[in-house]
């Protein structure tokens, strides 16, 4: 069974601190992984991607991925209130179209 | 249209009733993918198609869940003889390939 695990959280940071919320992956063949943002009672959108090991940054994202120890984090800057939701991580299944999502990390940045 | 849109956005029906699920992709997405999300949980999968053809049917919780998708575009999925486990929200997506998808607003289903 592939497996994407998160921490549920909550996570509290204060506004204007860096969140950090972690992601781990079963399938050693996982080559694309994705960051969803999910405010409560909307679909998710995304917010990142990344297929290379090392660090993407997009504004105050930014992925991380390290591939030996099968691990994904997202790191949020300067966090907002509105950044408050929950954080959804996906790993693609090796060689296929379908995704794993974890249960997902919710973010409260306290005002 | 602008983006993927499902209906109905909310149906409530009573336990062993029949119910169908409608998504319409983005235009020229040509994987489309049906999730299923309880309470606080995460996203489940339950199948995805490449055009009209399904490669993966395994996360359908059971032979009541069905799904068909003609012309490369519009999708439906089939829940027959509802049980009250089976209400949550049903997501779908579509993206043009492999990588990011784009979430429709889902269907909240609740089986009395």
């Amino acid at each position: 069974q592939k497996e994407v695990e998160q921490n549920s959280g909550p996570l509290s940071v204060p506004e204007g601190a860096i969140a950090s919320l972690n992601c781990t992956y079963s399938d050693r063949g996982s080559q694309s992984f994705f960051w969803y943002r999910q405010y409560s009672g909307k679909s998710p959108e995304l917010i990142m991607f990344i297929y290379s090991n090392g660090d993407k940054e997009d504004g105050r994202f930014t992925a991380q991925l390290n591939k030996a120890s099968q691990y994904v984090s997202l790191l949020i800057r300067d966090s907002q209130p509105s950044d408050s939701a929950t954080y959804l991580c996906a790993a693609e299944g090796s060689g296929t179209y379908k995704y794993i999502f974890g249960t997902g990390t919710r973010l409260k940045v306290l005002a | 249209g602008a983006g993927v849109s499902q209906s109905p956005s909310n149906k409530v029906t009573e336990k062993g009733k029949d119910v169908e699920l409608r998504c319409d992709p983005i235009s020229g997405h040509t994987a489309l993918y049906w999730y299923r999300q309880s309470l606080g949980q995460g996203l489940e999968f339950l199948i995805y198609f490449q055009g009209n053809s399904a490669p993966d049917k395994s996360g359908l919780p059971s032979d009541r869940f069905s799904a068909e998708r003609t012309g490369g575009s519009v999708s439906t999925l089939t829940i027959q003889r509802t049980q009250q486990e089976d209400s949550a929200v049903y997501l779908c997506a579509s993206s043009y390939g492999p990588g990011e998808q784009f979430f429709g607003p889902g269907t909240r289903l609740t089986v009395l």
